[in-house]
């Protein structure tokens, strides 16, 4: 079963723009994890945030985590043509057996 | 730059063939997972292991797969007999407790 929700399931802007992915869960985590995947690729690891992080930042991505409303939010700032590729977010579940469960994706299509 | 191996990376196999897919941890990861992943079920997580222990298969059909860490260097999926229904790409991922989850390239399996 899904335990995350990406929101929007597609998204399509222009090489420049922003790009704003949002993600909500159902139980309590300890961490957050986001992932690209290109067509027909494996999933790439891009940013952890933990339970007592609000915002974390790698390069041109920007994560925030807001543990009351149970959701997460990805910003690609300056999108580029080769941040086409689709973005899941994954929870790690708290108590022993955690497992990490993704959520549907969000499919990004960025244009010149 | 320590990744996840799985072997092989594409498998064409007749419905009622045994398959059997092997993957290598990334070094010191004490957490290994198996998914799945199709157009219409998305990523499926099949079974998990802590330290070499099985944590929960209960994604798994229990009845035809079976997983298993004979080593800490190695992780395998079983599936027999195979059915048509199990063409998917099957990932490994590995990643230290609460940290980071990094993902393989998948094996692609097709059952004709």
């Amino acid at each position: 079963s899904q335990q995350g929700e990406e929101d929007p399931q597609a998204l399509s802007i222009q090489e420049g723009e922003n790009a704003t992915m949002n993600c909500s869960y159902k139980t309590s985590i300890n961490n957050l994890q986001w992932y690209r995947q290109n067509s027909g690729r494996g999933l790439v690891h891009l940013i952890l945030i933990r339970s007592n992080e609000r915002e974390k930042h790698s390069g041109r991505l920007r994560v925030t985590l807001d543990t009351s409303k149970k959701s997460s939010s990805l910003l690609i700032t300056a999108s580029r043509a080769a941040d086409t590729a689709s973005y899941f977010c994954a929870t790690d579940g708290t108590g022993t057996a955690s497992k990490l469960t993704f959520g549907t994706g969000t499919r990004l299509q960025v244009t010149l | 730059d320590a990744r996840v191996t799985q072997t092989p990376r594409h498998k064409v196999t007749e419905m009622g063939q045994e398959v059997t897919m092997r993957c290598q941890p990334i070094l010191g990861h004490n957490t290994v997972f198996w998914y799945r992943q199709t157009m219409m079920q998305g990523l499926e997580l099949l079974a998990y292991f802590r330290n070499r222990a099985p944590l929960d298969d209960s994604g798994m059909p229990k009845d035809r797969f079976s997983a298993e860490m004979p080593d800490a260097t190695l992780a395998t999926l079983k599936i027999q007999p195979s059915e048509p229904r199990d063409s998917a790409v099957y990932f490994c991922a590995s990643g230290p407790l609460g940290g980071p989850v990094r993902f393989g390239p998948g094996t692609r399996l097709t059952v004709l």
